[in-house]
């Protein structure tokens, strides 16, 4: 089975902190996914990445980086995190094409105070 | 650009009854996908369904189909004989052979089956 793991379920980080989201996939897909996932706007995309350091923005970057050193790996970074980046995040990865559907993590629920 | 719109945030069924949950899309990308995906409220993303552009045939998947209309540009999902396991948040997504393999989803529709 396709596992997609995110570091923590839940997470309480203070206003200005850094903070490092990490998401590892085990069945060597080539591309994964960072969302954030709000009532009533879906799940927005922030970066994917196609490859090892290929990186992509989304639709909404601002606020967040992102890295992939290893291809099974893929951390989501808030510089200097703010209340409004309070949400829940989803890591998914695929291996390629239009075809394969995506498998996703458990979720990671991020409150800035 | 690519964008998946859902219009129906909430929607209501009545168990045993089919159901059908609506979403548009717009690319100029002749080669896209398009998936249906479901979040209960445990939180985990599970996939059901998938529809090439270049398909013939609405796919099929047990209880779930997709009405597939191209010129429309529409991959309604239809739910047949709802069970109350089926409430959850609905997704349609999409993703562009152009796109670099980004996958967009819509905003989702929240279905509540009752008895």
């Amino acid at each position: 089975d396709v596992k997609v793991t995110q570091s923590s379920r839940y997470l309480v980080k203070r206003t200005g902190e850094k903070v490092f989201l990490e998401c590892v996939q085990d069945m060597d897909h080539e591309n994964m996914f960072w969302y954030r996932q709000d009532p009533g706007l879906g799940l927005r995309l922030i970066y994917f990445s196609y490859d090892v350091k290929m990186k992509e923005k989304g639709d909404i970057p601002e606020g967040y980086s992102v890295s992939r050193e290893k291809k099974e790996r893929f951390s989501l970074i808030l510089e200097s995190a703010s209340t409004n980046q309070t949400s829940m995040y989803l890591c998914a990865s695929s291996s390629g094409g239009v075809d394969t559907e995506a498998f996703f993590g458990q979720g990671t629920r991020l409150t800035v105070v | 650009a690519q964008k998946i719109t859902q219009t129906q945030p909430g929607m209501f069924v009545q168990e045993k009854e089919a159901v059908t949950l609506d979403c548009t899309y717009d690319t100029s990308d002749p080669s896209y996908g398009l998936f249906w995906y479901k979040q209960p409220s445990s939180g985990e993303m599970i996939f059901l369904i998938y529809q090439g552009s270049y398909d013939q045939q609405n796919a099929t998947e047990g209880r779930y189909s997709l009405n597939f209309q191209k010129a429309r540009k529409s991959a309604n999902l239809v739910i047949s004989a709802s069970q109350l396991g089926d409430s959850a948040m609905y997704f349609c997504a999409m993703v562009v052979t152009g796109g670099g393999n980004k996958l967009t989803f819509g905003t989702g529709t929240q279905l509540k089956v009752e008895l």
